[in-house]
């Protein structure tokens, strides 16, 4: 059964701080992995996708791959109470060519004003 | 920007009618997927459709069917609702291995 696994949290940081949500997975072959936001009662929504190893910046949002050691990880700059959500991790499938991803529990994330 | 629609935002209905739950993406999207998430449980994925009137299992099925007659649209079916179909529902839509973007979920209760 491929996994991905998060921490559920609650991830309590003061406003200002840097949050960092990590994500391991089990798919050795995975290539494509994603990070959504949810906020409670919405539907997720896409933050940021990484294909390749290393970091990848967007505004305050940096995600992080190391496919030798099978974890992503998003790190969140400057954290505002508007970042209180959940945040999903998914990994596309390895295997076939369905679009099908994998999606962690969340991790909830609080930023305290 | 791509956009899913889904038919209803908030649904009530009684144990045993037949449910309609429709989506619709604007983006020519091949695949399209139905979810259900609950609370401590996260996104369970119902069934999806990677073709016009193509369909394969998810990992929940039991209990539900889909249908896909054009390729914008895709029907999940609850043939006997109960009261443990009670949740909310997320259809999503990709371009081939690319990212999935959400509808903004429908939450049906069933009484």
């Amino acid at each position: 059964q491929k996994e991905v696994e998060q921490n559920s949290g609650p991830l309590s940081v003061p406003e200002g701080a840097i949050a960092s949500l990590n994500c391991t997975y089990s798919d050795r072959g995975s290539q494509s992995f994603f990070w959504y936001r949810q906020y409670s009662g919405k539907s997720p929504e896409l933050i940021m996708s990484i294909y390749s190893n290393g970091d990848k910046e967007d505004g305050r949002f940096t995600a992080q791959l190391n496919k030798a050691s099978q974890y992503v990880s998003l790190l969140i700059r400057d954290s505002q109470p508007s970042d209180s959500a959940t945040y999903l991790c998914a990994v596309k499938e390895a295997r076939g060519n369905t679009g099908k991803l994998i999606f962690g529990q969340g991790t909830t994330l609080q930023v305290k004003p | 920007d791509v956009k899913v629609t889904q038919s209803s935002r908030y649904l009530v209905k009684r144990t045993g009618e037949k449910v309609f739950l429709e989506c619709v993406q604007d983006m020519d999207h091949e695949n399209m997927f139905w979810y259900r998430q609950d609370p401590g449980l996260g996104l369970r994925l119902i069934y999806f459709s990677y073709d016009v009137k193509m369909k394969e299992k998810g990992d929940i099925p039991e209990g539900y069917s889909v249908s896909r007659e054009k390729k914008e649209r895709f029907s999940l079916i609850l043939e006997s609702a109960s009261t443990n179909q009670t949740s909310m529902y997320l259809c999503a839509s990709n371009l081939k291995t690319r990212e999935q973007f959400f509808g903004p979920g429908t939450r049906l209760t069933v009484l």
